[in-house]
């Protein structure tokens, strides 16, 4: 059971804009830094956003992340069928003293 | 350019052991934190372990405490995940990551735990 809650799915036409939320508490996603990955069908996960906002390099600035007191959102603009993945929130706990990962959502371009 | 090779996975039967490894290339091993991270079948991420840059701060999922062991020999380049006491829900694809830090980074009171380089998994299967 994973502390950081995403929404199952999200979807959106070609070109149009996705937020994805993950909501946890003031031990995880209150206090630290939080991340988001990708994973492509059949793939291995891959790192979209780091220090709560930050994009390495190649990432391109469709993605962006924020984050406000026990929530994060990662935003998708530009939405193309390539983006279609499974995308996951992620930080450290400090109360459970583990790494946790958000639930996951599955975005889908329609 | 980093790489990160996993191997080890296959079946084995519920309480036996295995012992994964993960072969890292590409940038200077014993500087960095690694992760092992698992996904069962159709299941989102989970974390599993962590181990400092030179293997003396070691992190677990409960779900794996007392029954998994991360280890490293910085003289091979090589993270190990050594696990016992094998489960039928221990089934999953298991990841190595690299943390961008040398070990847990908590400045200010707020942790920064973030995997840069993935490998490509493992599968392990446990089954009778």
């Amino acid at each position: 059971q994973s502390v950081l809650t995403q929404p199952p799915s999200v979807s959106a036409a070609p070109g149009q804009k996705v937020t994805i939320s993950c909501s946890g508490s003031i031990s995880n996603i209150g206090n630290n830094y939080v991340s988001w990955y990708r994973q492509l069908p059949g793939t291995a996960p891959k790192l979209l956003i780091y220090d709560n906002n930050k994009r390495p390099s190649g990432i391109p600035d469709r993605f962006s992340g924020s984050k406000s007191g026990t929530s994060a959102t990662l935003g998708i603009t530009g939405l193309q069928t390539g983006d279609e993945a499974d995308y996951y929130c992620g930080t450290w706990d400090s109360s459970l003293n583990a790494y946790v990962f958000g639930t996951g959502t599955k975005v889908t371009v329609l | 350019q980093v790489q990160l090779v996993e191997s080890g996975g296959g079946v084995v039967q519920p309480g036996r052991s295995l012992r994964l490894s993960c072969a890292a290339s590409g940038f200077t091993f014993s500087s960095y934190a690694m992760h092992w991270v698992r996904q069962a079948p159709g299941k989102g991420l989970e974390w599993v372990a962590l181990i400092s840059y030179d293997g003396s701060d070691k992190y677990y999922a409960d779900s794996v405490k007392g029954r998994f062991t991360i280890s490293r020999d910085n003289s091979k380049n090589t993270l190990f995940l050594h696990m016992n006491s094998l489960r039928a829900e221990d089934t999953a694809v298991y990841y190595c990551a690299r943390d961008r830090w040398a070990s847990l980074y908590c400045g200010g009171g707020r942790c920064n735990v973030y995997f840069d380089y993935w490998g490509q998994g493992t599968l392990v299967t446990v089954s009778s």
